[in-house]
C-alpha cells in the first residue's frame, strides 16, 4: 500500500500571502490529521477530519483552516502568512480516527515564510 | 503543566548499550501511547504503541506503561548507530482523538 503523500514538499512564500497544502491518506483511511512542527514548539495538533467533517481542532488562529473531500484527501490553508508560520506541516492518516488507532505520517511540507 | 513531558536529552550511548527513554503525561484518562522515531529532516515513523499496563516487546524495543504513575518508557537494547534519531512520545488524551507529543529526546549512538 502506498503511504501518506503530501504536496508540495517545499514551499517559499512571503508574509501576507496564503498557501494551500494537500494530503492524500493511505488507501482506505478516512481520518486525516494535520500537525505543525517547529523547533521551538515541537509537534502541535492543528485539526482532524473524518468523513469531510472537522471533528477536532487545536489551539491555532482562524487563519489556519482545512477541509476534506469525499475521497478522504485533505487540504489545509493558511491565510495572511506570518514569519512564525514557517514550519514543517505534517499530515497523518488512520482508518477511522479511533482512540486506539495508529496514525501514519506523510513526509511533510516544509514551508518557509520570508 | 505540559500534557506530555520527556526526559531532556541529548542522550548519548555506546553501541551495544541500552538506551532508556522516559515520558510522563498529565491526563490520567489517556488510553493510547505511542513512540515515534524521527530522523533529521524526515517525518515521524511509528516504532511502537502500547495500550495496557506492563511491558510490550518488539525486537530490540520494549515499551513499558504504568498508568497509575502516568509514565511510559522505551528501552532500546543493543543500540546501533542507525538508532541515532529523535524519539517522540505521543499520547491520545481521554475522549480526544489527537496526538499530544512530547518535545522529543535526541539519542546518539556512539560507534
Amino acid at each position: 500500500k502506498a503511504g501518506v503523500t503530501q504536496t508540495p514538499r517545499y514551499l517559499i512564500k512571503t508574509r501576507g500571502q496564503q498557501v494551500t497544502l494537500s494530503c492524500s491518506p493511505i488507501s482506505g483511511h478516512r481520518s486525516v490529521s494535520w500537525y505543525q512542527q517547529t523547533p521551538g514548539q515541537g509537534l502541535q495538533f492543528l485539526f482532524e477530519y473524518f468523513s469531510e467533517t472537522q471533528r477536532n481542532k487545536g489551539n491555532f488562529p482562524g487563519r489556519f483552516s482545512g477541509r476534506q473531500f469525499s475521497n478522504s484527501r485533505s487540504e489545509m490553508n493558511v491565510s495572511t502568512l506570518e514569519l512564525g508560520d514557517s514550519a514543517l506541516y505534517l499530515c497523518a492518516s488512520s482508518l477511522a480516527g479511533q482512540i486506539q488507532e495508529t496514525q501514519y505520517f506523510g513526509p511533510g511540507t516544509r514551508l518557509l515564510v520570508l | 503543566q505540559k500534557e506530555v513531558e520527556q526526559n531532556s536529552g541529548p542522550l548519548s550511548v555506546p553501541e551495544g548499550a541500552i538506551a532508556s527513554l522516559n515520558c510522563t503525561y498529565s491526563d490520567r484518562g489517556s488510553q493510547s501511547f505511542f513512540w515515534y522515531r524521527q530522523y533529521s529532516g524526515k517525518s515521524p515513523e511509528l516504532i511502537m504503541f502500547i495500550y495496557s499496563n506492563g511491558d510490550k516487546e518488539d525486537g530490540r524495543f520494549t515499551a513499558q506503561l504504568n498508568k497509575a504513575s502516568q509514565y511510559v518508557s522505551l528501552l532500546i537494547r543493543d543500540s546501533q548507530p542507525s538508532d541515532s534519531a529523535t524519539y517522540l512520545c505521543a499520547v491520545v488524551p481521554s475522549n480526544d482523538y489527537k496526538l499530544s507529543f512530547g518535545a522529543g529526546t535526541t539519542v546518539t549512538v556512539r560507534a
